[in-house]
C-alpha cells in the first residue's frame, strides 16, 4: 500500500498525559499537513511542512502541540498535557507540491484520540 | 461568517436519484476546489478536483464551480447505497495554502 499511513489508529489516554502520533506520507510527496476533525465538522488545518520546514501553523495549534518532520519524510505530532477537548480525529495528508496542478492532498486514515 | 459554508444535512435520497451537494465561500482568493468523500471513521478520499470556474465530469460525478457567485456544486447521478457518506468541499488559494474544508454534508442513499 503506497498511501498515507498513520499510527496508532486509536489512542485512549488520561487527561494530563502526553501523546505522540506518527504520519508516513506518500514517498515522493514533499508537503505534509496535519488536521484535526471533530464529529460533524470538516477537518481543521493545524500545520504543514514543505520537506522538513514547518511553514505554517494555525492558531488552533496551542503551545501544547508540537509537530516535527526531521528528515522530510515521516512526521510526528505530539500533544503535551492532554485535555478532554483534545479528543478528536487527527488526520495527516500529503501532496506532491503546493503549486499548479500537483497539490491534491491525499489523506491517511487518521488517529482517533480519546482523552478521559 | 465562516469561510466555507455547507448544508450539514443529513440528506436522504432513494437509490438512483440525482444528488446535488453545494458549498458557498467568501474568500475570492480560492482558486482550487475539491470534493472529498469520507466514510465513517475513515480519512477523506479525494473525488474531484477543479481549478477556477467550469465543469468537470468523472463517471457519475460532476463538479461545477461558479466563481462569480462563489458557489460550487457536486452532482451524483444514479446514486447508489455505497455513495452514503459525508461529502466535504475544500478549497485553497493559488499557492496551495489556506486550505479550508466545509463542515460536510451527510448523505444517505436508501436502497
Amino acid at each position: 500500500d503506497t498511501g498515507v499511513s498513520q499510527n496508532p489508529r486509536h489512542k485512549i489516554t488520561k487527561r494530563g498525559q502526553n501523546v505522540t502520533f506518527r504520519c508516513d506520507p506518500i514517498s515522493e510527496h514533499n508537503r505534509l499537513y496535519w488536521y484535526r476533525q471533530t464529529l460533524g465538522q470538516g477537518p481543521e488545518f493545524l500545520t504543514y511542512f514543505q520537506n522538513e520546514a514547518q511553514l505554517e501553523k494555525s492558531r488552533l495549534l496551542s503551545d501544547r502541540f508540537s509537530a516535527e518532520r526531521p528528515k522530510g519524510s515521516f512526521s510526528t505530532l505530539e500533544i503535551q498535557r492532554t485535555e478532554q477537548g483534545d479528543s478528536a480525529m487527527y488526520l495527516c495528508a500529503s501532496s506532491l507540491t503546493g503549486l499548479a496542478d500537483n497539490n491534491e492532498q491525499f489523506f491517511g486514515p487518521g488517529t482517533r484520540l480519546t482523552v478521559l | 461568517q465562516k469561510e466555507v459554508e455547507q448544508d450539514p444535512g443529513p440528506l436522504s435520497v432513494p437509490e438512483g436519484a440525482i444528488v446535488s451537494l453545494n458549498c458557498t465561500y467568501s474568500n475570492s482568493a480560492f482558486q482550487y476546489f475539491m470534493w472529498y468523500r469520507q466514510y465513517s471513521r475513515k480519512g477523506p478520499e479525494l473525488l474531484m478536483y477543479t481549478y477556477s470556474s467550469g465543469n468537470k465530469e468523472d463517471g457519475r460525478f460532476t463538479a461545477q464551480v461558479d466563481k462569480s457567485s462563489k458557489y460550487i456544486s457536486l452532482f451524483i447521478r444514479d446514486s447508489q447505497p455505497s455513495d452514503s457518506a459525508t461529502y466535504l468541499c475544500a478549497m485553497m488559494d493559488n499557492y496551495g495554502q489556506n486550505f479550508v474544508f466545509g463542515p460536510g454534508t451527510r448523505l444517505s442513499v436508501l436502497p
